[in-house]
């Protein structure tokens, strides 16, 4: 299988722990999106990169979270002091774009699911 | 602001029934996928489909652009078809920006 896969599929820690979560887009894809979805809602953007060029954030990425995508392959996402109010699900997607900014097919990773105690 | 919302919010139909999905924009769009999340929260691609109408086995999907709305159609309904669908789409820039959801139910 070589769709978008996402690691630890779950993680409990302690409030005030940083975390880091880890995703590997599917390989000839370009884009990469981070995305969060709390119970009951549908998810909310955090961030994309394009190649390894971070392009855009989102208000809800405080200065606690940090992304990187430093070869243009997989990118970690890292909470640093975490707080109960981030437990959620996290979500990786991939996508095929030209360099002219059109939209593509987004494809989703399974997720990490994350529980601050 | 720029909104996403589907109706309706809960479906519970019995094992075979037919349903209709429906995804209303307040914006013109690029791009609109269809998702559905299963039990254990895996989003998969329905359909991409920023216009027209496309047909995958027993799901079609229709979007009027023009008019901002989307609809799914589910026939034949299975158990397996139980979970939440989420419509989403691309208000010209990168982000999917996600409706807030139909979760269909399936009694067999």
């Amino acid at each position: 299988d070589t769709g978008v896969s996402q690691n630890p599929r779950h993680k409990i820690t302690k409030r005030g722990q940083n975390v880091t979560f880890r995703c590997d887009p599917i390989s000839e894809h370009n884009r990469l999106y981070w995305y969060r979805q709390t119970l009951g809602q549908g998810p909310e953007f955090l961030t994309y990169f394009q190649n390894e060029a971070q392009l855009e954030k989102s208000r809800l990425l405080s200065d606690r979270f940090s992304a990187e995508r430093p070869k243009g392959s997989f990118s970690t996402l890292e909470i640093q002091r975490t707080e109960q109010g981030d437990s959620a699900m996290y979500l990786c997607a991939s996508s095929l774009g030209d360099l002219a900014g059109s939209t593509d097919t987004q494809y989703f990773g399974p997720g990490t699911r994350l529980t601050v105690l | 602001g720029i909104q996403v919302e589907q109706s309706p919010p809960d479906l519970i139909l019995q094992e075979g029934a037919n349903s209709t999905l429906r995804c209303n924009f307040s914006d013109s769009v690029n791009n609109l996928q269809w998702f559905h999340q299963n039990p254990w929260g895996q989003l998969i691609n329905l359909f991409y489909i920023p216009s027209g109408t496309k047909q995958n086995g027993r799901l079609s999907a229709t979007t009027v652009a023009t008019e901002r709305y989307s609809l799914l159609y589910i026939s034949s309904s299975q158990t397996t078809d139980s979970g939440v669908y989420f419509c989403a789409v691309n208000f010209g820039n990168e982000k999917l920006t996600f409706g807030t959801g139909t979760r269909l139910t399936i009694i067999p």
